[in-house]
């Protein structure tokens, strides 16, 4: 299946702080998702971004298909965004291929 | 409200004892997948529906059975637990604006 690696593996911010947050992946693809982990577990899904740059409040995505990177920015960091967030990757077959993620921990 | 109910939350099992974990979607999406989450390991697929009666394996199906007779339903049954298989399990739905996921059960097997 699919590679996908992210960094950092760990991220410690102040609140208000910017912050990038990088996936690469193997081969093309069809699907490239980013998600967010809350404390409780839940996966919340951030963008839907097989290709192009997209943006939700203080939280933009922006894909490079043809150089297979994906990059998340998170500005003016809250405490409620500590958590761990995936970047997932499809490429035909039936699977969601995960990263590793990156541990994200929002200091006030 | 990501449309997808998985129960229950939590379970604490025996070891060799059969346990269901159940997953249903509001609408009726084709596609719908069960993951575990573990240390070290991330997401991974146990198993996958394409449709009603239509399923097939994913990375890690060895000691699971999946079945889908209706289409909002797609109970995940662990035939004899493991304690191997303590994690915790992910049910998914593919939509036209990618996968969403249920709030999770986490299984314990003692």
């Amino acid at each position: 299946g699919i590679q996908v690696e992210q960094s950092p593996p760990d991220l410690i911010l102040q609140e208000g702080a910017n912050s990038t947050l990088r996936c690469n992946f193997s081969d093309s693809v069809n699907n490239l998702q980013w998600f967010h982990q809350n404390p409780w577990g839940q996966l919340i899904n951030l963008f839907y971004i097989p290709s192009g740059t997209k943006q939700n409040g203080r939280l933009s995505a922006t894909t490079v298909a043809t150089e297979r990177y994906s990059l998340l920015y998170i500005s003016s960091s809250q405490t409620t965004d500590s958590g761990v967030y995936f970047c997932a990757a499809q490429t035909g077959a039936n699977n969601l291929f995960f990263g590793t993620g990156t541990r994200l921990t929002v200091i006030p | 409200d990501a449309g997808i109910t998985q129960s229950p939350r939590y379970k604490i099992t025996e070891t060799g004892r059969q346990v269901t974990l159940m997953c249903h979607q509001t609408w009726s999406h084709s596609y719908m997948f069960w993951y575990r989450q573990d240390l070290g390991h991330g997401l991974r697929l146990i198993y996958y529906s394409a449709a009603a009666d239509i399923t097939d394996k994913g990375e890690v199906p060895d000691g699971y059975v999946v079945s889908r007779s209706k289409t909002e339903n797609f109970p995940l049954t662990l035939e004899s637990a493991t304690r191997s298989q303590t994690s915790v399990y992910f049910c998914a739905r593919r939509t036209d604006y990618g996968y969403t996921f249920g709030s999770g059960t986490r299984l314990t097997v003692v």
